[in-house]
């Protein structure tokens, strides 16, 4: 089974200092996809920045950077100069090869303090 | 702007009245989902249509349903809804879905349903 990990509920952030959002995952596919999604309240789920598990440079999307370590399974996100757009629920998702579902964490909630 | 909508944003019916909640998208993607998430929770993967191809998850109760007309529509039929059905309700499509597919899903705005 595939899992996905994320163990900081709640995380607050200065605007324009930089947030790490922990995830850890687990899952018996040699290829995979993580992705960090982000839910602003009552509003659309958007795709923050995918990594590809065989690509072994960390993506980075603008203000949005991974750091991906295959071999602990951990997939973190960074937010440099945080605003106050970024509050929102952040979700990370992992995409076995070999199927089409997104498995989900239980979600961080990110708060920016102006 | 392609998108996917669904429709309505806030529903509510009666415990028990057959409600149905639609989807539709522009993005001409063969793959579409439905999710449903709880409060404070993670969007739970209900089923998808890959094409024409229905998937349900093991778990998801009977009382769910889905139809997919053509490419562009999805809908979530609730036979009989219960009071433990109350959600935000998610559609979300992708395009080559399948072994080995990078491309990431494409979440239309939800609709909530609460049950009266």
């Amino acid at each position: 089974a595939q899992t996905v990990t994320q163990s900081q509920p709640e995380m607050s952030v200065q605007e324009a200092e930089t947030v790490t959002l922990s995830c850890t995952y687990d899952t018996s596919e040699s290829d995979y996809y993580l992705f960090w999604y982000k839910q602003p309240p009552s509003r659309q789920m958007i795709l923050v920045i995918r990594q590809e598990a065989y690509k072994q440079q960390n993506a980075t999307e603008n203000r949005f950077s991974v750091n991906f370590q295959k071999a602990a399974k951990s997939f973190s996100l960074k937010i440099s100069d945080s605003q106050l757009g970024d509050a929102a629920m952040y979700f990370c998702a992992l995409k076995g090869g070999a199927t089409n579902k997104l498995i989900f964490g239980t979600g961080t909630l990110l708060a920016v303090q102006p | 702007d392609a998108m996917v909508i669904q429709n309505p944003r806030y529903q509510v019916t009666q415990f028990g009245k057959p409600v149905t909640l639609s989807c539709s998208q522009t993005l001409n993607h063969n793959v579409m989902y439905w999710y449903q998430q709880k409060s404070s929770q993670a969007p739970k993967l209900l089923f998808h249509y890959y094409d024409k191809d229905f998937n349900n998850e093991a778990d998801t109760p009977d009382n769910f349903q889905s139809r997919r007309p053509n490419t562009s529509f999805c809908f979530l039929d609730i036979r009989s809804p219960g009071l433990g059905d109350a959600a935000m309700y998610l559609c979300a499509t992708s395009t080559k879905g399948g072994i080995y597919s990078n491309q990431p899903q494409h979440f239309g705005d939800g609709t909530r349903l609460s049950i009266l």
